[in-house]
């Protein structure tokens, strides 16, 4: 079957602009992540959806960062008034339940100009 | 707080020896630990995952991680190494108090033929 999506691929904007970033996660996939990647580094989580519920948004950096997830499926990341330092990987991740093994997508690359 | 690391940014190791990537950790409690791997333009996957149980797990690709409460690492390891094997690969650990995953910084393994 289809793996997690991400869209778009590439995003590039200028400070201050407001972005979303959109995740497909596997069909019944009950949990999905968030996580941003910085060159060399390892993804950094960023908020956890259990169903349509952030469980866990702990890891947003500011009020910028908004993530939704309506209906327990697709899920979009929304950066508000962003800021050359959000330039970053975006990834999402899905599992069938939270503990089991993560798939991820194969990332949004967002940069700030 | 919850923290793994990854010692060596980079391993090298000539095709068909054996290869160790290493990862030690600290958690308060029993640890959830996994192995995910990126190879180039493609998402992170998941190798192998440690719950409880046998301290010899093996995953995808003929690998396999030996958990060490003692020492409190949990190396990966195949047996004879291959040139598909280059690839960046992280360790995880789930933070049992909260949803977030905590991810390595990333060892980049060579394999050369």
């Amino acid at each position: 079957g289809a793996g997690v999506s991400q869209t778009p691929s590439n995003k590039v904007t200028e400070k201050g602009k407001y972005v979303e970033l959109r995740c497909d996660p596997i069909s019944g996939h009950t949990a999905l992540y968030w996580y941003r990647q910085s060159l060399g580094q390892g993804p950094e989580f960023l908020i956890y959806f259990q169903g349509t519920g952030a469980a866990d948004d702990s890891g947003l950096p500011n009020d910028r960062f908004f993530a939704v997830r309506p209906e327990g499926s697709v899920s979009t990341l929304k950066i508000q008034r962003t800021e050359r330092g959000d330039s970053a990987m975006y990834l999402c991740a899905s599992s069938l339940l939270h503990g089991d093994e993560q798939y991820f997508g194969p990332g949004t690359r967002l940069t700030v100009t | 707080a919850q923290s793994v690391a990854q010692p060596e940014d980079q391993v090298n190791v000539a095709e068909g020896n054996p290869l160790t990537v290493k990862c030690t950790y600290s958690v308060s409690g029993n640890p959830y630990l996994f192995w995910y791997v990126q190879y180039p333009n493609r998402g992170l996957q998941f190798l192998l995952k440690y719950i409880t149980g046998d301290n010899l797990v093996k995953g995808s690709y003929g690998f396999e991680a030996e958990f060490n409460k003692s020492q409190t690492s949990f190396h990966l390891k195949k047996p004879s190494a291959l040139v598909s094997d280059s690839a960046l690969y992280f360790c995880a650990v789930r933070d049992l108090g909260t949803y977030k995953y905590i991810f390595g910084t990333g060892t980049r393994l060579k394999v050369l033929a």
